[in-house]
């Protein structure tokens, strides 16, 4: 069964500094991965996606991964971090096509930019 | 605007009572998921539905109930079963498929029970 380990519950950085988020996956077979965003009080927003090509993705905002078969990884960058971005993160995985096998989300990290 | 709607924003029950949360979404998806999240458990599925008239449990299934009788429609009764139900709930929708990838999230609905 595929799993998603997100490392640091919180995470916070000044602005206009790099942003690292972290995931880690465990999967059985070549997995689709995905990066949501939520703000306070609403629903989720797809950032970005990995399903088969290029390995470095970019997504809105910014924001980009990079998914790394060797280390089972698909962590978060973003060059600068803005105001705009505190919100929370998640990193989901899917060894399927989505409607055939549902996501299996991690537990999410809180970012916080200090102005 | 497509998209998915759920409603009410905000639902207040007290102990005991059943509470239906609806979920329309006008994506013309097939498929259709209820989570359930809590401050840092991230979100845990509750029922999804790949068609009309069928369903399967997720990972938390118990407490809880769900109907699929239109394509567009998928509400979740919150049971007096449901030992915790005190959370926030989201509805999320996909296609089938070749084109199927990521999934759609509505706003939430968020449940306080007394």
């Amino acid at each position: 069964a595929q799993s998603v380990t997100q490392l640091g519950s919180h995470v916070s950085v000044s602005e206009g500094a790099l942003v690292l988020l972290r995931c880690n996956y465990s999967s059985s077979v070549p997995p689709y991965l995905f990066w949501y965003v939520q703000y306070p009080n609403q629903g989720l927003q797809l950032l970005l996606k990995y399903t088969t090509g290029a390995t470095l993705v970019k997504g809105i905002n910014g924001f980009e991964a990079e998914f790394k078969k060797s280390e089972t990884s698909f962590h978060l960058t973003k060059p600068s971090a803005h105001m705009s971005d505190a919100a929370e993160y998640f990193c989901a995985v899917s060894e399927g096509l989505a409607g055939n096998t549902p996501l299996v989300f991690g537990k999410g990290t809180r970012l916080s930019v200090i102005a | 605007d497509g998209g998915i709607t759920q409603s009410p924003k905000y639902l207040f029950r007290k102990e005991g009572q059943n509470v239906t949360l609806s979920c329309e979404q006008n994506l013309n998806h097939d498929a259709m998921y209820w989570y359930r999240q809590d401050p840092g458990q991230g979100l845990r599925l509750i029922y999804y539905s790949q068609i009309v008239n069928d369903f399967q449990k997720g990972d938390i299934a118990e407490g809880y109930s769900v109907s699929r009788e239109k394509k567009e429609s998928f509400p979740l009764t919150v049971t007096s079963a449901q030992k915790n139900p005190t959370a926030f709930y989201l509805c999320a929708s996909s296609l089938q498929g070749a084109l199927a990838y990521e999934q759609y999230f509505g706003p939430g609905t968020r449940l306080t029970v007394t």
